[in-house]
């Protein structure tokens, strides 16, 4: 079956760090890959999305190349601020007709100090 | 748009008793889902349905049922709660994969479930 493994947290970095975490899956076909964030509080946003290999997925400075060789999708940023605080989930889905069901990694939490 | 909206926030039970989550989406979806969000575990799928009528179990159904008579709505029933439920439940919804080339699916603020 499918399955996603992410970097373990929690993970504490000074603003402006450079900020990876890792994202590796399997699945059988061709996955949609996505990071999920969720801020306190707060229901999942779709973050970032990629749908086939060797796609970029980028939003709010945040980025993720889908790598078929390596069954990953790393997530990364350049400049963290303060405001990313939150917990990171890494997910994938079936693209096939009629199946959407979304399998999500354990989650990553994010606490960004000034 | 009100999105995909879940009632109650919050909710304590005792063992045994029952309830239904309520979750509605304004946005004419056909794919509508529960996931329950326990620490160290990710997102779990409950039970989906692909349209009005027609659902299906995910990866941990023991303990809720689930109906979609309208494509608006998808309760989550708990027929007689027990402290595993603890938990917080998210209902998302999403168009299908015949429509759309991905799968990006919006959640609910979730409901904060408490069963003593």
């Amino acid at each position: 079956g499918n399955s996603v493994t992410q970097m373990e947290g929690p993970v504490t970095l000074s603003e402006e760090a450079f900020l990876t975490i890792n994202c590796t899956y399997t699945a059988t076909g061709y996955p949609s890959l996505f990071w999920y964030v969720q801020y306190p509080g707060e229901g999942l946003q779709l973050l970032l999305k990629a749908t086939k290999a060797d796609d970029k997925g980028s939003n709010k400075g945040f980025e993720a190349t889908y790598r078929k060789e390596t069954t990953s999708f790393h997530l990364e940023k350049g400049s963290v601020q303060v405001s990313d605080s939150a917990v990171y989930f890494c997910a994938l889905s079936e693209t096939n007709f009629g199946n959407e069901k979304l399998t999500f990694g354990t989650g990553t939490r994010l606490t960004i100090i000034p | 748009n009100a999105g995909v909206t879940q009632t109650p926030k919050f909710q304590v039970l005792k063992t045994g008793q029952s309830m239904t989550l309520q979750c509605a989406q304004d946005m004419n979806h056909e794919y509508m889902s529960w996931y329950r969000q326990d620490p160290g575990m990710g997102l779990r799928l409950i039970h989906y349905s692909v349209g009005a009528g027609i659902t299906d179990q995910g990866e941990v159904p023991n303990g809720y049922n689930v109906s979609r008579s309208t494509t608006e709505d998808f309760p989550l029933r708990l027929l007689s709660a027990a402290p595993s439920q603890t938990s917080v439940y998210f209902c998302a919804s999403s168009y299908s994969g015949q429509r759309t080339a991905f799968n990006e699916q919006f959640f609910g603020p979730g409901t904060r479930l408490t069963v003593l």
